[in-house]
């Protein structure tokens, strides 16, 4: 049971390169969502998913674009990567019903150089 | 916005009881959680309450909520070393599928 499972799990970005970070998650969840964690900051909401062709934006959306063709892939893309985006990020998803059960994969740290 | 706020450090013996605490100013929240991630891995859901209860109990866990005072608190008895790890406080308002995170806590249990 593989859960949630992010891609790749280090990386390094000169600035104004770009990147995808892959996350694809096997429970047939609705929400899929994205997060950054800066050190010693809790998480902040960059994305979400209510079902397949369905993206909000969340706190911190400036820099990153998402999209949703299935209920299982949620791939986070960084345009232009500039050292304000080095940060671990964190993929999850949850069933919908009681929003917070989160399942998280184990994340993607990223330094943009 | 809303925000969560706890403490960042707390040290504890093995065998003693930890009580990590939470304070939030979200008047509407209609969950409040606490997730734990250890070194290296990803946050995983410990436990949650609902609003309108005032304890939950779940094995060595146990979760306090003073609505008046906004305050969680989570109580780990017989502190294990196993249980080193940083502990985040959570909350969502009501339809939200936001959640607003504290910054955690880091525990630390000497053997």
């Amino acid at each position: 049971n593989a859960g949630v499972t992010q891609t790749p799990k280090f990386r390094i970005l000169k600035i104004g390169q770009s990147m995808t970070l892959q996350c694809t998650q096997d429970m047939n969840h609705n929400y899929m969502y994205w997060y950054r964690q800066d050190p010693g900051m809790g998480l902040k909401l960059i994305y979400y998913s209510v079902g397949a062709g369905i993206t909000d934006k969340g706190e911190v959306p400036n820099g990153y674009n998402v999209s949703r063709s299935t209920t299982e892939d949620f791939p986070l893309r960084l345009e232009l990567a500039a050292p304000s985006q080095t940060s671990v990020y964190f993929c999850a998803s949850s069933p919908g019903q009681g929003f917070g059960k989160l399942f998280f994969g184990s994340g993607t740290q990223l330094s943009v150089l | 916005g809303e925000d969560v706020e706890q403490s960042l450090f707390l040290s504890v013996r093995e065998g003693d009881s930890s009580v990590i605490n939470c304070t939030y100013t979200d008047s509407s929240s209609t969950y409040l959680y606490w997730y734990k991630q250890e070194p290296g891995a990803g946050l995983q859901l410990l436990t949650y309450i609902f609003s309108n209860m005032d304890m939950k109990q779940d094995q060595r866990l146990t979760v306090l909520l003073n609505k008046k005072d906004k305050h969680l608190s989570l109580r780990i008895a017989d502190t294990q070393t196993g249980d080193s790890a940083i502990y985040f406080c959570a909350e969502s308002g009501a339809g939200s599928y936001q959640l607003t995170f504290g910054k955690g806590t880091k525990l630390s249990v000497i053997p």
